[in-house]
This record gives C-alpha cells, structure tokens and sequence, in this order.
C-alpha cells in the first residue's frame, strides 16, 4: 500500500541552524517524490519535486530508493522558512499522496 | 491568471444534508483533483476528473461524487453528511500533458453540526 510517512509534528530550530525534515515512503513502483509547503495564510504549494532535482530556497532533497526516504534539508535555516511542509508521492496521473505534514518553526 | 478558484470559502451544515463544492482550475489545465484534509492531516485524495470522467478515485465512499464541465471547472458533492466529513476540501488543477505537479485552491472548509 501506498504511504508516506513524517515521523515529526513540530520542529522548532534557531535562525542559521540546519534543519532535516524526515520523509519516509512506501510504494509499490517507481513514485515521484515531492514537497509542497504550506506558508501562514497562504495556499498549499510545490517547494520542489526530485525528478528536477533543483535547489529551491535553499532547499535541497535526495530521494533515497535503499531506504525509502525523501528528506527535505537547507543548511541555514531562515525565519521565512517557518511553514507546514508536506511530503507527498505521485503515480504517474497525478494521484498524490500527502504524509501528515511537519510544522517547522524557524526561532529568531 | 487568478489560479484555482474555490466556492464557497466556509459552510456550516447538519448531518444528513448534501453539500456542493466547486472549483475552478488555473487557465489552460484540463484536469482537476479534489482532497479532504481533516484537521492535523495530510490531504487525502478523493478523485481526479479529466475529460468530464473520472479518471482516478481514492478510498471514498460513493456518497462522495463530482462532476466535470466542458469548461475544465468541477463540482464535489456529498451526500448524506456525517460529522466526521467536517474538513478542509482542496481542490488542484493540472495539466494532463504537462508537468506531474498540482496547483492548489485555497479550499472550501467544511462544518458539519
């Protein structure tokens, strides 16, 4: 069965400290992987998908198909970062599955 | 290009009572996808029309059903409502020729008393 799983609710990091957010998945096939990020007041958005394999606002992302795992990093973290993030996987027709989301709270 | 248009933003409604949503996708995609994010939760895909079909379905019940119009814009309706439907409805667009990637409503949140 499809899954995607994001072991942490909440994560609280200072301004200029790494942040890891943690995605695991399981999928019977090749998915693609991606996050989207949700910002205060603001509507459910693509951060950055792993077929691209870009770095968006800092953020980078490799998709580990050993481990099934998708974490989200940035090397400093900012207080505009502080969001809800969603990791999600896609068949090919644009079905996604969405992990509960992680709210990351950027201190100053 | 105002992206995807949801109505109504709230409403409240008694169990037992039928609900319409709507969604309008972003200029020039032809599928959309609706999901019902409860409270604390990811959103949860309920189904995708394309070409005024529905072309893919999650693990809803039939009391859940939509519509596509000929102009790409789609309906959720639901029936017989129960406590449990309270929950944000997300409506994405997308292109089906295109990109892999969802473009979000704001939602239309949902209140059942």
């Amino acid at each position: 069965a499809q899954r995607v799983t994001q072991p942490e609710k909440l994560l609280s990091v200072f301004k200029g400290a790494p942040v890891e957010l943690k995605c695991n998945y399981s999928y019977s096939g090749s998915p693609e992987l991606f996050w989207y990020v949700q910002y205060s007041r603001q509507r459910l958005q693509l951060l950055l998908r792993h077929i691209s394999r870009e770095s968006i606002k800092g953020f980078t992302a490799d998709l580990n198909k050993g481990e099934t795992s998708f974490h989200l990093k940035k090397p400093f973290a900012q207080e505009e970062d502080s969001a809800m993030y969603y990791c999600a996987l896609s068949n090919n027709f644009n079905k996604f599955y969405f992990g509960s989301g992680t709210k990351l709270n950027v201190k100053p | 290009d105002a992206g995807v248009t949801q109505s109504p933003t709230h409403l409240i409604k008694t169990r037992g009572q039928q609900v319409t949503l709507r969604c309008s996708p972003k200029s020039g995609h032809d599928t959309v996808s609706w999901y019902q994010q409860a409270l604390g939760q990811g959103p949860q895909f309920i189904f995708q029309y394309y070409e005024e079909e529905e072309r893919q379905r999650g693990n809803f019940p039939d009391r859940f059903s939509g519509h596509q119009f000929p102009n790409y814009s789609s309906e959720l309706n639901v029936n017989a409502l129960l406590l449990g439907d309270s929950a944000l409805y997300l409506c994405a667009s997308s292109l089906s020729s295109g990109a892999n990637v969802l473009t979000f409503g704001a939602g239309s949140r949902l209140t059942v008393l």
